[in-house]
């Protein structure tokens, strides 16, 4: 079971918007930023956003992050195809300590 | 550029050792952690553990403690993950990541390696 609580699966249509939760605690979350990171299948995880709302250099603008109390949360905006994949949020544990993930969200492009 | 190139695919049974590695180029290899994830064939990512090369100081997760091992050779700018009895539940892909700067301010895990699958059967 996962530290950080994510729903397993998102869907929706190309164009729209989509928006992926990370519920945490005070120890994680609640204190300490959150990232998120993209798996396609079979491949290894990317950074997606860093910094609950930091893009590194080379992610589409579409892909953006927020942080509020002991949540998070990942939106995809004009979706693509090309989106479809997992997504993981992560933050520190301070009460562990060390890092923790969420149990992933597949998302479906319809 | 930076790069983490992880070794092969290993078969293992019950019960045998193991260490995968971590080769590190294009940055200062001391200066981040390196950070080790586990991912079970179609479930999600758990993070292990970390280690700082700098003076091998690590940090496991509690679920992974005591059964694994990570260390460093600060000389080749090689990390290790290794096992000294590996169980069928090993089974998994095993992945290497640049982790924290070890100054601070950076906190997240980029690049990745391409990641080590072991399968452990008898």
């Amino acid at each position: 079971q996962s530290v950080l609580t994510q729903p397993p699966s998102a869907s929706a249509t190309p164009g729209q918007r989509v928006t992926i939760s990370c519920s945490g605690s005070s120890s994680d979350i609640g204190s300490n930023n959150v990232n998120w990171y993209q798996q396609f299948p079979g491949t290894t995880p990317k950074l997606l956003i860093h910094s609950n709302n930091q893009r590194p250099s080379g992610v589409p603008d579409r892909f953006s992050g927020s942080r509020s109390g002991t949540s998070a949360s990942l939106a995809i905006s004009g979706l693509q195809r090309e989106d479809e994949a997992d997504y993981y949020c992560s933050s520190w544990d301070a009460s562990m300590p060390g890092w923790v993930f969420g149990g992933g969200t597949k998302l479906t492009v319809l | 550029e930076v790069q983490l190139v992880q070794s092969g695919a290993e078969v293992k049974k019950p019960g045998e050792s193991l260490r995968i590695s971590c080769k590190v180029s294009g940055y200062s290899f001391i200066s981040y952690w390196i950070t080790w994830v586990r991912q079970v064939p179609g479930e999600g990512l758990e993070w292990m553990g970390r280690i700082g090369p700098s003076d091998s100081d690590t940090v496991y997760s509690p679920s992974f403690q005591g059964h694994v091992t990570v260390s460093v050779d600060k000389s080749i700018t090689t990390a290790y993950l290794q096992w000294s009895s590996l169980k069928a539940s090993d089974t998994a892909m095993y992945y290497c990541a640049r982790g924290d700067s070890i100054s601070g301010g950076r906190n997240w895990f980029d690049p990745w390696g391409q990641g080590t699958l072991v399968t452990v059967s008898s």
